[in-house]
C-alpha cells in the first residue's frame, strides 16, 4: 500500500527566507506526483504536477523536484512571503491505478511579518 | 472557467436528515471524486466516478451514497445523517494528465 509522509508537520520561518518542503512516498510506481495549497478554511489549490518522467516543475517562485528511486520530492519556495502561509499538501497517483490518489498530512507553514 | 464548483457551502442537519450534496465541473473530466477532511484524519476518498456511469467505494462510502448524473455533475447523498458525518466535504476531478481539481468544499455539521 502507498504511504505518502510530509515532514515537517509544521514550519515557522521569517519572512524572505527560501525553504524546502519534503514528501516521501513508498511505492516509486507513481504516474505523477501534485503539489498543494489550502488556505484555512478553503478547498484545494494545484500548485505543481511532475510527472513521472520528468525530474522537476517551475512556477514563479516554487519549484517542485521529483526523485522516484529514492521515492522524494521536493517543493522549494524562494524568498517567501506571509502570503505563502498556508498548509502544504503532496499527492501521487499511482502508474496502475488511476482511481486513488494518495495524500500526504500536509506542512503547515506560518511566514512571519 | 468556474472549474468545480460545490453547493451549498455550508449546511446544518440535524441526526436522521438527509441531504444531497451537489457538484459539477465544466473541464470535460471523466474522472470525480468525493473526499471527507477531518482533523488529524486528513482526506479520505469516499466514493469515486472513473467515466460517466460508474461509481465505486473508496476507503469510507458507509452512510453514502453518489450519482454519476452526466459528465458534468456527482452528487453526494446522506440518506440518514450521523454526527460522525460532521466534516468538511470536498468534491473534486481530473482528466488524462490525472492532475486533480478540488472545489471549495461544503461545511456540514450534524447535530
Amino acid at each position: 500500500k502507498q504511504e505518502v509522509t510530509q515532514i515537517p508537520a509544521a514550519l515557522s520561518v521569517p519572512e524572505g527566507e527560501n525553504l524546502v518542503l519534503n514528501c516521501s512516498f513508498t511505492d516509486s510506481a507513481i504516474y505523477n506526483l501534485q503539489w498543494f495549497r489550502q488556505d484555512p478554511g478553503k478547498g484545494l489549490t494545484s500548485l505543481l504536477l511532475i510527472q513521472s518522467s520528468q525530474r522537476e516543475q517551475t512556477s514563479g517562485r516554487l519549484n517542485a523536484s521529483l526523485d522516484k528511486s529514492s521515492g522524494r520530492s521536493t517543493l522549494y519556495i524562494a524568498a517567501s512571503q506571509p502570503g505563502d502561509s498556508a498548509t502544504y499538501l503532496c499527492a501521487v497517483i499511482l502508474a496502475y491505478n488511476f482511481n486513488k490518489f494518495y495524500f500526504g498530512s500536509g506542512t503547515k507553514l506560518n511566514v512571519k511579518p | 472557467n468556474a472549474g468545480v464548483t460545490q453547493t451549498p457551502k455550508f449546511q446544518v442537519l440535524k441526526t436522521g436528515q438527509s441531504m444531497t450534496l451537489q457538484c459539477a465541473q465544466d473541464m470535460n473530466h471523466n474522472s470525480m471524486y468525493w473526499y471527507r477532511q477531518d482533523p488529524g484524519m486528513g482526506l479520505r476518498l469516499i466514493y469515486y466516478s472513473a467515466s460517466e456511469g460508474t461509481t465505486d467505494k473508496g476507503e469510507v462510502p458507509n452512510g453514502y451514497n453518489v450519482s454519476r448524473l452526466n459528465k458534468r455533475e456527482f452528487s453526494l447523498r446522506l440518506e440518514s445523517a450521523a454526527p460522525s458525518q460532521t466534516s468538511v466535504y470536498f468534491c473534486a476531478s481530473s482528466g488524462l494528465t490525472a492532475e486533480q481539481f478540488f472545489g471549495p468544499g461544503t461545511r456540514l455539521t450534524v447535530l
